[in-house]
């Protein structure tokens, strides 16, 4: 089954650190170029992190930059991003997303997980 | 950064009727490089349309995008129970990319 599945998620304090995880299933993930997107409660979605199929390239929002780092490790089909210094800005739900074709830099998703919670709150 | 505006932002309509959904960027995107998704609460968003036109596999012909330049609509010819959802677009035509606000489509 075709799938993307986050976890890792749950309640930090403001200051803390947190690592999500990303496991792909189903395709031939180590050919496509992945990211992760956010939602913050009550708003829309926002793209966070890229990271290329060979983990050779990466790109940041300006607004998680120095903060996250996003990473993939293909020999384990898994994508995952570190974020650091976190705020209570930082609470949404994350979702890791496709490219929509394989090593092509599209930018836009055609597979999403169902998305992991992160609160951050004192 | 390019800005989405979505218009309206619920839109109340019946199984049947016809739902055109709009999306306005505060410049050119280019080659047309917008996308829409259907989400639903706990659920993964799902690529309807990419490049502004296209229908992404599986995507039942009543969804249709078009528009150019600024401009942009999200066409559903006959809405059914399942299509209730909120839809977003998005621009990847330049960086960083961005996404409208979201407009919610609910049973009238």
């Amino acid at each position: 089954q075709v799938q993307l599945v986050e976890s890792g998620g749950g309640v930090v304090q403001p200051g803390r650190s947190l690592r999500l995880s990303c496991a792909a299933s189903g395709f031939t993930f180590h050919r496509f170029d992945m990211h992760w997107v956010r939602q913050a409660p009550g708003k829309g979605l926002e793209w966070v992190a890229f990271m290329s199929f060979d983990g050779s390239n990466e790109k940041y929002a300006d607004y998680v930059k120095g903060r996250f780092s996003i990473s993939r490790d293909n020999s384990k089909n898994t994508l995952y991003l570190q974020m650091g210094s976190l705020t209570t800005e930082d609470t949404a739900v994350f979702y890791c997303a496709r490219d929509r074709l394989a090593k092509r830099g599209n930018w836009h998703f055609d597979l999403w997980g169902r998305g992991t919670l992160v609160a951050v709150s004192s | 950064e390019i800005v989405l505006t979505q218009s309206p932002d619920t839109l109340s309509l019946s199984p049947g009727e016809r739902a055109t959904l709009s999306c306005r960027a505060s410049q050119s995107v280019s080659s047309s490089y917008l996308a829409w998704y259907q989400h639903k609460s706990g659920q993964a968003p799902r690529l309807l349309i990419y490049d502004a036109s296209s229908r992404a596999t599986g995507i039942p012909d009543r969804f249709s995008g078009s528009g150019s330049g600024t401009d942009f609509t999200l066409t559903i010819s006959s809405l059914e129970a399942e299509d209730f959802a909120v839809f977003y677009c998005q621009q990847y035509g330049s960086s960083p990319i961005t996404f409208g606000q979201g407009t919610r489509l609910e049973i009238k």
